[in-house]
């Protein structure tokens, strides 16, 4: 099991252009988390995910934000007219069910916005 | 809200010696309180969690509601603790949404 696939793991854009973050779940998995850690913080959930479904997306800010799980291939974490304060670290983590289970991590993407 | 706080940015000690990472929480309810460690060019793996009171790596840690803490201790530093530790919890009316803390950089000296 290859574990929690993110990619890119690191993506470099201007302000204003779109930035789209994949993750794929580890297998078995159907339950996705999104996290963003800025610099010298702690991570911050985001959304949650289950395929086709939006479960929780009390931590994405308002605008610019949005995120899907489809059907059929990977997560994405999509931020759109990005301004440099985007960028951080973004997390995203699987587990087999929402009830408490381990949430297992992928290695992450840094954003980083000139 | 729940919070969690880890007092010391960075924590150096000397290989043998004990080593102590603090963790103080803020939550009413009943917490589940979880530890992640990172290592060099790792991603974040869990590394315990308290409802299953185990001990892992020779790390253990214990849950005290009387002072909301849940620090990690090892009796023992190795070079190969070195790493960067993170407190979380999931709070009762979550079943998911982990708050982390801000995280302290372990360095065990040879």
């Amino acid at each position: 099991n290859a574990g929690v696939m993110q990619n890119p793991r690191h993506l470099v854009r201007r302000r204003g252009q779109e930035a789209r973050l994949r993750c794929s779940p580890m297998k078995g998995h159907s339950h996705v988390y999104w996290y963003r850690q800025l610099p010298e913080e702690g991570l911050k959930f985001m959304v949650y995910l289950q395929k086709e479904n939006i479960i929780d997306e009390s931590g994405m800010p308002k605008e610019r934000f949005s995120a899907e799980f489809p059907k059929e291939g990977p997560s994405i974490l999509r931020i759109q007219q990005v301004v440099r304060g985007d960028s951080a670290a973004y997390f995203c983590a699987s587990s087999p069910a929402a009830s408490r289970e381990t949430q297992y991590f992928g290695p992450g993407t840094r954003l980083l916005v000139l | 809200a729940q919070r969690v706080t880890q007092p010391e940015k960075l924590l150096s000690v000397f290989k043998g010696a004990p080593v102590e990472l603090k963790c103080n929480y803020s939550y009413s309810g009943s917490p589940e309180l979880f530890w992640y460690v990172q290592y060099s060019r790792q991603r974040l793996q869990l590394l315990l969690r308290h409802i299953s009171r185990e001990s892992i790596k020779g790390f253990t840690a214990d849950l005290n509601k009387g002072e909301t803490s849940f620090h990690l201790k090892k009796p023992f530093a190795q070079e190969e603790d070195s790493a960067m530790y993170y407190c979380a919890l999931i709070s009762g009316g979550s079943n998911y949404k982990l708050t982390f803390g801000k995280g302290t950089l372990l360095t065990v000296n040879p």
